[in-house]
Parts: structure tokens; C-alpha cells; sequence
């Protein structure tokens, strides 16, 4: 079983649908991380997150920490949202970062 | 720019032969993180640097695979007689300081082994 596990794997949407992957985990956590990765590799951080939510233009990631889950929301999706969206924990004993497999999000027009 | 920058950005090498991978992180930034990512999959921790200082190795699969970070800033992955499943996406990321921080990613470098 995964530390980190991400639902759905793959996930298609209309544009201007509400959107929600979630991410669940195993281990303790100092924080939890929302990442996107488009095509030719290159990650960018979206959210890090200990306790609550936080929100950022039409993106959205909640966290509960009793019941080791997190969501990420993504409001009136557009097709430039295409991309893998990566949930990642920093374990308490350390610094690196433990991943999810991923959720392929396509936005289609 | 200011972001991390890994180079090459792809690499094609026959079975057996040497690979150097670089990465530059944002200048200043005391952590330095590597990252293998197969097709279709996560990221895995491979090693961590705090300054030179080679904190955590735990990731890397076997011994031929080495990093190094001799002056803390730049620092180079290389992977010694490489076979076939060693085709990956390797990520560098650095963060500002240790701990709990975000971290920032290069492109990475793809590398083929045919």
C-alpha cells in the first residue's frame, strides 16, 4: 500500500466544471503538498498546507488532519487546467517529499 | 533565470555507459533534493542535501548511483555502467531552508538508455 494515495487516476471535464481530486495518506505529516505537472516535466507547487484550507484563484485545498485527507478543488475548470496534479506529504521525520501517483486531469472546450 | 535549471535536458546513452546530470538551484536555497520519476508514476525520493552536506541517501537504488554537492550550490547525479531501467525523468528541487518548506523544481532531465 502507498504512503500516498490519489483519487480518481484520471479524471475528464467539461469546461466550467467543479472539479475535486482527493488524496489520502498513511504516515504522520508536517504538511501536504498540491503540485501540477504539465507535459515535458516541469512541477509547480500550488499549495502547502498543515491545518484548514487555502485558496488561490479558482483552486481550492482543504486538509483534515484526523482523518489523514486532503482535497483539492478546482472552480469553473478551464481547458488550460489540463495537467497531472500531484499530492505530496513531508513526513515529520524529514525533509523530502513522498508522492502520490498522480490525477491526468483533461479540460475539454 | 531565477528557477532551478537541470541540464541536459534530455539524454539518450547506450547500456553500460556513464551519465552526469546537473542541477543549479536558486542561489541561496541550503536544500537540495533529487527525484526519479518512471512514466506514468510519482516522483521517488532518490537524496537529499542540506549545504555539502549529503543528509540523506536512502533513494538512491543502488551503488551506481552517486551525488555530489562539493561547494553547496551546484550539484550532479551520476549514474555509473547504466541499464535499461534507469530510463527516468530526474527531478531537482531546492527549498530555502531545511524542514518544512515549499520546494522548487527544474524541468528535469530525461534520460533514455537504450
Amino acid at each position: 500500500k502507498n504512503e500516498v494515495e490519489q483519487s480518481p487516476q484520471n479524471l475528464t471535464a467539461q469546461e466550467g466544471e467543479f472539479i475535486t481530486i482527493n488524496c489520502s495518506y498513511s504516515v504522520g505529516i508536517s504538511a501536504l503538498h498540491w503540485l501540477q505537472q504539465h507535459p515535458g516535466g516541469g512541477i509547480v507547487s500550488l499549495f502547502m498546507l498543515s491545518s484548514g484550507k487555502k485558496k488561490h484563484g479558482r483552486l481550492i485545498a482543504t486538509i483534515n488532519i484526523q482523518e489523514k485527507h486532503s482535497s483539492l478543488h478546482i472552480t469553473a475548470s478551464h481547458p488550460r487546467d489540463s495537467a497531472v496534479y500531484i499530492c505530496a506529504v513531508t513526513e515529520t521525520s524529514g525533509s523530502r517529499l513522498t508522492f502520490g501517483e498522480g490525477t491526468q486531469l483533461t479540460v475539454n472546450p | 533565470g531565477a528557477g532551478v535549471s537541470q541540464s541536459p535536458r534530455y539524454k539518450v546513452a547506450k547500456r553500460g555507459q556513464d551519465v552526469a546530470l546537473r542541477c543549479d538551484p536558486i542561489s541561496g536555497h541550503v536544500s537540495l533534493f533529487w527525484y526519479q520519476q518512471a512514466l506514468g508514476q510519482g516522483p521517488e525520493f532518490l537524496t537529499y542535501f542540506q549545504n555539502e552536506a549529503q543528509l540523506d541517501k536512502s533513494g538512491l537504488p543502488s551503488d551506481r548511483f552517486f551525488a555530489e554537492r562539493p561547494e553547496g550550490s551546484v550539484s550532479t547525479l551520476k549514474i555509473q555502467r547504466t541499464q535499461q531501467e534507469d530510463s527516468a525523468v530526474y527531478l531537482c528541487a531546492s527549498s530555502f531552508l531545511s524542514g518544512n518548506q515549499p520546494q522548487h523544481f527544474g524541468d528535469g532531465t530525461r534520460l533514455s538508455i537504450l
